[in-house]
């Protein structure tokens, strides 16, 4: 098993651009995830799935778009890249109770992809 | 709105000492609870999870959950210079997510 991988591991965008961060897991796992980490802090939830065809918004979705077509896949598009994006973003996954369970799994992380908009 | 508070450290422990390592939540609801370590430049990845009040042990690290006075802990007995990383407390409230703390730098001082 890979686990879960993302793609790229480092980019630079220009203010304006936009790209995907592309996160795909071998663990059919049913919830996924995706934060981003700014230098010397925790993690802020982005968006998160809890099945194919299901997404939501976490703390910080503004200037973000995710889909899930499959169990696999959960890329991250950002639209019109700004300075305030600059960050790691890391993708995870994790196999949950239904809504209503008591506990969560582990999650498990992707290696991150590194981005900075200049 | 549901927070995570950890001291952000740095934490400087003599190897072969024991780490403590501290964090609180906000809602008394919290269902699970979670240490991740996460080294300079990679992902975080999980070390200990405790569900029910008391001690948790597994190997050198034993994780302390009070939830009366909503305080997770983890120590780290023996402490090794490979033990120096960042770790992140994280908190599932039964909302299908994790909150995560700030997280506490600790070193180990050779």
């Amino acid at each position: 098993n890979a686990g879960v991988t993302q793609t790229p591991k480092f980019r630079i965008l220009k203010i304006g651009q936009s790209m995907t961060l592309q996160c795909t897991q071998d663990m059919n796992h049913n919830y996924m995830y995706w934060y981003r980490q700014d230098p010397g802090m925790g993690l802020k939830l982005i968006y998160y799935s809890v099945g194919a065809g299901i997404t939501d918004k976490g703390e910080v979705p503004n200037g973000y778009n995710v889909s899930r077509s499959t169990t696999e896949d959960f890329p991250l598009r950002l639209e019109l890249a700004a300075p305030s994006q600059t960050s790691v973003y890391f993708c995870a996954s994790s196999y949950s109770l239904l809504a209503g369970g008591p506990q969560t799994d582990t999650q498990y992380f992707g290696p991150g992809t590194r981005l900075t908009v200049l | 709105q549901k927070e995570v508070e950890q001291n952000s450290g740095p934490l400087s422990v003599p190897e072969g000492a024991i780490a403590s390592l501290n964090c609180t939540y906000s809602d008394r609801g919290s269902q699970s609870f979670f240490w991740y370590r996460q080294y300079s430049g990679k992902s975080p990845e999980l070390i200990m999870s405790i569900y029910s009040n008391g001690d948790k042990e597994d190997g050198r690290f034993t994780a302390q959950l009070n939830k009366a006075s909503q305080y997770v802990s983890l120590l780290i007995r023996d402490s090794q210079p490979s033990d120096s990383a960042t770790y992140l407390c994280a908190v599932f409230y039964g909302n299908e997510k994790l909150t995560f703390g700030t997280g506490t730098r600790l070193t180990i001082i050779p």
